[in-house]
C-alpha cells in the first residue's frame, strides 16, 4: 500500500523569505502523480502544484516549485517570497494512475509579518 | 465553471440519527470522490464514482455508510445510526476523465454528532 509522510507538523517563515516543506512517499509503482494542496483555515482545499512521475523536470507555478527526487521518493515544496496569504495547512498527496488521493498528515505553515 | 458545491455546510445531529450529504461536482467531471477529514489529519478516501458506477470503496466505509450517484450527476452520502466517531469534515472532489487528472474539492460538510 502507498503511504505519504510529512515529517514537519509545523513550519514558520518570515514574510518575503523562502521555506521548504518536506514530503516522502512509498510506492512500488513506476507511474503516478504527486500533488501539493493548500487548505487555509476553515476554507476549502486548493491545488498548489502537481508533478507527473514520468517527467524529470520539476514543476513550477509562480512562487511555488517542487524538488522531485523519484529514486529517493521525495517531493518537497518550495515557497519563495512568502506572503501572509500563504499561511495554511499544506498537504502532500499521491495518486496512482487512476484512483483516489492518498494524503500526508499535513504541515501547518505560519507566515510572520 | 462553478466549483464543486456541497450541502449542507454544517450538520449537528444526535447519536443514532441518520444524515445525508449532497455533492454537486463541476459539470462534465465524470469522476466524483468522497473523503473524510478529522481534526489535524489529512483527508482519507471513502469512495469514488465514475459516472453512476461506484468503482471503489475504502474499508473505512462501514455498512452504515452508503453513497449514490444517480444519473452520474450529483452524489449523496448517507450515514445511518450516526456515532460520535463519525464527527468529521466530509469532503467531495471531482475530476475530468483520464489518467492523473487533478481533483477539485468542495468546501466540505462539517458533521458533529452529539
Amino acid at each position: 500500500a502507498q503511504t505519504v509522510t510529512q515529517s514537519q507538523p509545523e513550519m514558520s517563515v518570515q514574510e518575503a523569505e523562502t521555506v521548504t516543506l518536506s514530503c516522502t512517499y512509498d510506492t512500488s509503482e513506476s507511474d503516478y502523480y504527486l500533488f501539493w494542496y493548500k487548505q487555509p483555515p476553515s476554507r476549502q482545499m486548493i491545488l498548489v502544484i502537481r508533478q507527473e512521475a514520468y517527467k524529470q523536470q520539476n514543476a513550477t507555478e509562480n512562487r511555488f516549485s517542487v524538488n522531485f527526487q523519484k529514486a529517493a521518493k521525495s517531493f518537497s515544496l518550495k515557497i519563495s517570497d512568502s506572503q501572509l496569504g500563504d499561511a495554511a495547512m499544506y498537504f502532500c498527496a499521491y495518486q496512482r494512475v487512476v484512483g483516489n488521493l492518498i494524503f500526508g498528515k499535513g504541515t501547518k505553515l505560519s507566515v510572520k509579518p | 465553471d462553478t466549483g464543486v458545491s456541497q450541502n449542507p455546510r454544517h450538520k449537528i445531529t444526535k447519536r443514532g440519527q441518520n444524515v445525508t450529504f449532497r455533492c454537486d461536482p463541476i459539470s462534465e467531471h465524470n469522476r466524483l470522490y468522497w473523503y473524510r477529514q478529522t481534526l489535524g489529519q489529512g483527508p482519507e478516501f471513502l469512495t469514488y464514482f465514475q459516472n453512476e458506477a461506484q468503482l471503489e470503496k475504502s474499508r473505512l466505509l462501514s455498512d452504515r455508510f452508503s453513497a449514490e450517484r444517480p444519473k452520474g450527476s450529483f452524489s449523496t452520502l448517507e450515514i445511518q445510526r450516526t456515532e460520535q466517531g463519525d464527527s468529521a469534515m466530509y469532503l467531495c472532489a471531482s475530476s475530468q476523465p483520464g489518467t492523473g487528472k487533478t481533483q477539485y474539492f468542495g468546501p466540505g460538510t462539517r458533521l458533529l454528532v452529539l
